[in-house]
Formats: structure tokens, sequence, C-alpha cells
């Protein structure tokens, strides 16, 4: 059965730092297209970040060039460093799987974040 | 930027039938994935590539997709139906997901 398992978000101030973390079990977290999505209060899905199997990376343009995603083959975990957090990056984020089709075919429960003074 | 347009609520009488669009230019040419969202509960899949339902969920699920507007049916609704839903797409390495639509059973 595959499982999600997100980790590491809080509180934080604005201009700060975190990492979240997302390990994967039943099934291998490097040779599938992973995802970050995040659901802000009030607001809807919002799409930010991939990783594909081969390692190339993309960004939605909310999170480009603060926000860099990863993966550890070893611990067969998903990473996204986030920095430079604005209070709009508060929200719920969520790791998910996605396949061939481009289909979120399976999601973790989602760590909180909040961005605030 | 690339956006899909959902009415932002739905109403629907307990065991009538709701239906929510998702519009954007020749949406008919790509994979539209629905979502259901809980208070609370992460997303799940209802509806996969325009018609398609996962195991697990009910036949009352149903999906189409053409021009450009692709929609997705709640027959007989339910109070359990009661969600946001959000359709998605995939296009040019990016994913999208369309503005959300609150559905209501009353």
């Amino acid at each position: 059965e595959v499982q999600l398992v997100e980790s590491g978000g809080g509180l934080i101030q604005p201009g700060g730092s975190l990492r979240l973390s997302c390990a994967g079990t039943g099934f291998s977290v490097s040779n599938n297209y992973m995802s970050w999505v995040r659901l802000a209060p009030g607001k809807g899905l919002e799409w930010a970040s991939g990783i594909y199997s081969d390692g190339s990376t993309y960004y939605g343009d909310s999170v480009k060039g603060r926000f860099t995603i990863s993966r550890d083959k070893s611990k067969n975990t998903l990473s996204l460093q986030m920095n430079s957090l604005r209070v709009e990056d508060t929200a719920i984020y969520y790791c998910a799987r996605v396949n061939n089709y481009g289909q979120f075919d399976d999601w973790g429960r989602g760590t909180l974040v909040t961005v605030s003074s | 930027s690339y956006e899909l347009t959902q009415p932002l609520s739905v109403s629907v009488a307990l065991g009538q039938t709701a239906r929510i669009t998702c519009e954007r230019s020749n949406i008919g040419d790509k994979n539209v994935h629905w979502y259901q969202q809980k208070p609370g509960q992460a997303p799940v899949m209802v509806i996969f590539r325009d018609n398609n339902r996962p195991s697990g969920i009910p036949e009352r699920f149903s999906g189409s997709n053409s021009g450009n507007t692709a929609t997705l049916t709640i027959s007989r609704a339910q109070a359990g139906d009661e969600a946001d839903y959000y359709c998605q797409v995939w296009d040019t390495g990016l994913y999208v997901f369309g503005t959300g639509t609150k559905v209501t059973v009353l």
C-alpha cells in the first residue's frame, strides 16, 4: 500500500526558512514523479513544485527562486526547502505521487506551515 | 497565466444531480482529473482522464470533457458529497488546478 507522510511544518517568521519532508512507503520516490501542492486559508489548491524520475524539477511562479525540491533515494523521501518565506506562503503542504497522465494518484495528509511575525 | 475556471459554489437537493463545470479554451484536448476535498482531509481523486472512476468511487460520480468545458456530474447527491471539488490538468510541464467549487447538499 502506498503511503505518504509529511513532516517539518511549523510557525516561522517572514523571511525565514523551513524544510519539509515526505516519507514514502510501498513505492520508490525516486522512480516516480513527485509533487508538492499547497492549500492556503480560504484559497484553492495550488501546485507548488515537482520532480521527475530523471531529476528534472519544476516550480510554480509563486515559489520559483525561493523553494527547492529534492529527494533522497536512500531514505525514500521527498523534500522541499523553503527560503525567504512570506505571509502568503502560509498553507497546508501536501506531497503527492503523480502518474504519467498527470493525475495525482496518492496524497499525504499534509503539514501546516504558518508564516507570521 | 493558465486558469481553469469553476463556479464558486453549487447547491443541490438531496437525491438530485449536481454538475460542476471547469472551463478553459480547448480543454477538450487535455486529460482532466477531478478531486474531492473535505475539511481537514487530503484531496481524493474521484475522476481521472475525463471520465474514469478510481476503484472505490461510487458510480454516481461521472465526468465528461469536450470543447471548452469539462464537467463533473454527481448523481443522486448524498450529504456525504458535500465538499470542495477541483479540476486539474497537466500542460507543458506545469500542473494546474481549477479555482474550486464548494458543493452544498440541501
